[in-house]
């Protein structure tokens, strides 16, 4: 399996875009999650799904923010519109089962101008 | 919900000795405590974890230990090498997946 993937590596935007970032977990993993690494707050969870229901959204910081799971290969992290304090590094990360190890993407850098 | 400490923020030692990296958690209910390692421009890949029913784990150079009455654990990497130098996290999970990290440990292998 190639892992998570996770499009685009890096993306720059301007101050009021929509940003679209995209995850395709590891096939038959059931539990998916976003996660934002800052140096400020280290790595927060976001979001995570089980079995592409969003289970518990209290990261999320606004109504900013909103993520999907339309299906069990694909997630979608959205920010609209964008802002410069929302710049820090997004992962992806997948796992089966519980109490299990979870598998991270290489992360979206996001740089919002 | 749950809160992990993790100390030191920076570690640097030199080739060959010891590094030790603490955690502490504060709810009783966490039950599953796994280490990521991440290198520059990586995710985080999980390189040991132990569950709360056993008091120490050992991969190679890398151990753990947990001690459940004072809520902490411990990475023990012995013999350490340039290529361990990295930023080392914490997690603790009630068994429900949802992780708390701790805050990360830099460490510095100096050859």
């Amino acid at each position: 399996d190639a892992g998570v993937i996770q499009s685009p590596r890096h993306e720059v935007t301007e101050m009021g875009q929509e940003v679209t970032l995209r995850c395709k977990p590891i096939s038959g993993h059931d539990y998916l999650f976003w996660y934002r690494q800052t140096m400020m707050r280290g790595l927060e969870l976001l979001i995570y799904f089980n079995n592409n229901v969003p289970i518990d959204d209290s990261g999320m910081p606004e109504d900013r923010f909103s993520a999907k799971m339309p299906n069990a290969s694909f997630s979608t992290l959205k920010i609209q519109p964008s802002e410069p304090r929302d710049s820090a590094v997004y992962f992806c990360a997948s796992l089966r089962g519980q109490g299990t190890e979870a598998f991270f993407g290489q992360g979206t850098r996001l740089t919002v101008v | 919900g749950e809160n992990v400490e993790q100390h030191p923020s920076t570690l640097s030692v030199q080739e060959g000795d010891s590094a030790v990296i603490k955690c502490t958690y504060s709810d009783s209910a966490s039950n599953y405590f796994p280490w990521y390692k991440q290198e520059l421009g990586k995710g985080p890949q999980l390189i040991i974890d132990i569950r709360s029913n056993v008091g120490e784990k050992k991969d190679q150079r890398i151990a753990v230990t947990l001690n459940k009455t004072a809520k902490h654990f411990s990475l023990h990497i012995t013999e350490t090498q340039p290529e361990d130098s990295a930023v080392y996290f914490c997690a603790a999970s009630m068994g429900h997946n949802k992780f708390y990290f701790g805050s990360g440990t830099k460490l510095n292998v100096k050859p």
